[in-house]
C-alpha cells in the first residue's frame, strides 16, 4: 500500500533562516506530487506540483521553491524565510489523469516564523 | 480564485442530527471530491463523484452533484462527536490539478 511521509511534524524558524522540508511516497511509481499551504483556518493553496522529475509547476510567485531530486522525493525550500511563510504545509501525491484522481495526503508540517 | 466555496463556511449540530454542506464550483469539471481534516492533521479523501453522476453514498455519506448548477452537496447522517472536522470539496477539470475550496467546519455536539 501507499504511504506518504513528511517531515519535520512541525518548526519554529527565525525570518530569514533557509528552509528545507521533505516529502517521500512510498509504494507507487511515477506520482504527480503537490506542495500546498494551509493559513489557520482556512482551505488549501496549491504552492508547486510536479509530474515527473526535475519537473517543477510553480503557482503563486512568492519566497519558496520546490524540488524533485528523486521519483518519489519532493522537497520544498526557501533561502529566507518571511513572517508571512507560518502557516501548515501539505505534501500530497496521485496518479496522472486517467488513473486516480484522488490526492493522498501527508501528516502536514506546522511551520511558525518567528 | 478558488473553485470551489463552501456553505456554510461553519456548522454546529447535535449528536444525531445530519448535516449537509454545499459547495459550489465555477468551470466544467471531471469529478468533484470530498475531503475531511481533524485539527492539525492532512486531509482525507472521502469520496468522489464523477460528473456524469448525480448521487453517491458511502456509509453514512450522500454526496449529490448538478452540473447545470455548479453545486454539490455533502450530507452526513446521524451525526457523531467524532465526525467534528473541516469538510473540503475539491473539483477536477482533467488536468495536474485539484482546485479545493476554503471548507466547512462542522463541529457535533455530543
Amino acid at each position: 500500500s501507499q504511504t506518504i511521509h513528511q517531515w519535520p511534524a512541525t518548526l519554529v524558524q527565525p525570518v530569514g533562516s533557509p528552509l528545507s522540508l521533505e516529502c517521500t511516497v512510498e509504494g507507487t511509481s511515477n506520482p504527480n506530487l503537490y506542495w500546498y499551504r494551509q493559513a489557520a483556518g482556512r482551505g488549501l493553496q496549491l504552492l508547486f506540483y510536479s509530474v515527473g522529475i526535475g519537473q517543477i509547476s510553480s503557482e503563486v510567485p512568492q519566497n519558496l521553491s520546490a524540488s524533485r531530486p528523486q521519483d518519489r522525493q519532493f522537497i520544498l525550500s526557501s533561502k529566507k524565510l518571511l513572517l508571512s511563510d507560518s502557516g501548515f504545509y501539505l505534501c500530497a501525491w496521485r496518479g496522472g489523469p486517467g488513473i486516480t484522481d484522488t490526492q493522498y495526503f501527508g501528516p502536514g508540517t506546522r511551520l511558525t516564523v518567528l | 480564485s478558488q473553485q470551489g466555496e463552501e456553505d456554510p463556511q461553519a456548522l454546529s449540530i447535535q449528536e444525531g442530527e445530519n448535516a449537509t454542506m454545499n459547495c459550489s464550483y465555477k468551470t466544467s469539471i471531471n469529478n468533484l471530491q470530498w475531503y475531511r481534516q481533524n485539527s492539525g492533521r492532512g486531509l482525507v479523501h472521502l469520496i468522489l463523484i464523477r460528473s456524469n453522476e448525480r448521487e453517491k453514498h458511502s456509509g453514512r455519506l450522500r454526496v449529490t452533484l448538478d452540473t447545470s448548477k455548479k453545486s454539490s452537496s455533502l450530507l452526513i447522517t446521524a451525526s457523531r462527536a467524532a465526525d467534528t472536522a473541516s469538510y473540503f470539496c475539491a473539483t477536477d477539470t482533467g488536468g495536474f490539478k485539484t482546485i479545493f475550496g476554503a471548507g466547512t467546519r462542522l463541529f457535533v455536539k455530543a
